[in-house]
């Protein structure tokens, strides 16, 4: 009955590597997200989808494509994967209160490239 | 941008000391959360204030906004070692109706037994 789920939950990979994480909701919310936590545990918005249409595309590289099939699922796909996308990614849902939404995080992605 | 600066970035303290992390903004905010991380763990949402100058309280933690609604601060009252993590504070754009957040950058409470 987990709300916010994520696989793979670890992801090593070498550089130039395509690789895929997944994420699904099982709250019913709209709004699905996914934040980059690097090193230094700073926690920055890449992507927002509400129900299904792209609405927040931060400054990310072009190598990072998101998809969401549906309201419950929210998909991350990296191209050419770098040295400096090592972190950890969280994927987080929520539903629209004007600009005071609170965030579910999933249990994140921690992904290694070497 | 809207930016949220919080401070410290580290704190270490013995097991019963109180325990303060500080978020500022240079503009004003419609609302202020948050967060709590577990070493290893994922952000889980503790309190939201929307209200200038309100206080909330949850056992040990209180939670307060400024006045003019550009700071906020969480208070531990005598730390215990489940106390142990980061802590977030985060803030949505005014007007904003995405459910962007931004996050302050954090702050590592750590406590010795």
């Amino acid at each position: 009955d987990t709300a916010v789920s994520q696989t793979p939950k670890y992801l090593v990979t070498q550089m130039g590597n395509d690789k895929s994480i997944k994420c699904e909701q099982n709250l019913g919310h709209d709004t699905m997200y996914w934040y980059k936590q690097d090193s230094k545990k700073f926690l920055k918005i890449m992507f927002s989808y509400n129900n299904k249409e792209l609405i927040i595309n931060e400054t990310v590289p072009n190598r990072f494509s998101p998809k969401s099939p549906d309201k419950a699922h929210l998909n991350l796909h990296i191209n050419s994967l770098e040295l400096g996308d090592s972190a950890v990614y969280f994927c987080a849902s929520s539903v629209p209160q004007g600009g005071r939404e609170t965030q579910y995080f999933g249990p994140g992605t921690r992904l290694l490239v070497l | 941008g809207q930016q949220v600066m919080q401070i410290p970035q580290y704190q270490h303290v013995q097991e019963g000391e109180d325990f303060t992390t500080y978020c500022n903004s240079s503009t004003t905010l419609s609302n202020i959360q948050w967060y709590k991380q577990r070493p290893g763990g994922h952000p889980v949402f503790l309190i939201q204030l929307v209200k200038s100058g309100e206080v909330k309280k949850q056992k040990r933690l209180t939670f307060q906004f400024g006045e003019a609604k550009k700071n906020s601060s969480l208070h531990i009252t005598a730390t215990q070692t489940t106390d142990v993590g980061t802590y977030f504070c985060a803030s949505g754009p005014r007007g904003g109706n995405t459910g962007k957040l931004i996050f302050g950058q954090g702050t590592t409470l750590q406590v010795k037994p």
